[in-house]
């Protein structure tokens, strides 16, 4: 089946630092990759939508500016946290669509916690 | 109203009983539906898309219904591992882009 990878799988750092995650769909071609943040016990909560080679839509109440979304190739997108802060800390989860109505696949996560 | 919605739960059941989810959906434009699992602390993982015709996998049986615009979930035969969160989630184009919408998830505990 659709494999997407993710990483890193799990951060910790000191506020202020940015961080960068890769999203990969490895077996096929992701015209639009999502991604998605979730904190224990709630739902997981669209952040913005990736279109290769296009800008990103993000969600309302998500800054762009401090969740900065590249998607330059068919097969990898990345999300970068700027400046992060202790409540930036939050389980971020990608996931790639491929062509027409088909599923998404998801990624493995990426547990970011800021000290 | 939120675009997809289900019942939060929790589902606390024994072990071997069967248990049905439903999920509802405000876009009658909607072009595809699925039922995800996600469990603690990990990745939804995809459990089976929803056909009109409805369709079973195992255990499993997912029913769309266009007209009432709602999905349901039947596991029969419920097992311990079965406990998990399931996600619905529905598809739908958005100014010509696909967009899954997820629900918030319904969260499903199997006892003993």
């Amino acid at each position: 089946g659709a494999v997407v990878s993710q990483h890193p799988s799990w951060v910790i750092c000191k506020s202020g630092t940015s961080v960068k995650i890769e999203c990969r769909s490895l077996d096929f071609q992701a015209t639009t990759m999502f991604w998605y943040r979730q904190f224990p016990k709630q739902s997981l909560m669209l952040m913005a939508t990736s279109n290769e080679g296009s800008k990103a839509t993000y969600e309302q109440g998500v800054e762009k500016d401090k969740f900065l979304i590249n998607h330059a190739s068919l097969t990898l997108s990345t999300l970068t946290v700027t400046s992060a802060h202790p409540e930036d800390s939050s389980f971020y989860i990608c996931s790639a669509l491929g062509q027409g109505y088909q599923p998404q696949h998801f990624g493995d996560g990426t547990r970011l916690s800021i000290l | 109203r939120k675009e997809v919605e289900q019942d939060p739960g929790p589902f606390n059941v024994p072990e071997g009983a069967t248990v049905a989810f439903n999920c509802t959906y405000s876009n009658s434009a909607s072009q595809s539906f699925f039922w995800y699992r996600q469990d603690c602390r990990k990745e939804p993982k995809l459990l089976m898309s929803v056909y009109s015709s409805g369709n079973e996998d195992g255990r499993f049986t997912a029913q769309l219904n266009r007209a009432s615009q709602y999905i349901s979930l039947l596991i029969r035969d419920s097992k311990l591992s079965d406990s998990a969160t399931y996600l619905c989630a529905v598809n739908s184009l958005y100014s010509s882009a696909s967009k899954i919408i997820f629900g918030s998830g319904t969260r499903l505990s199997i006892r003993p």
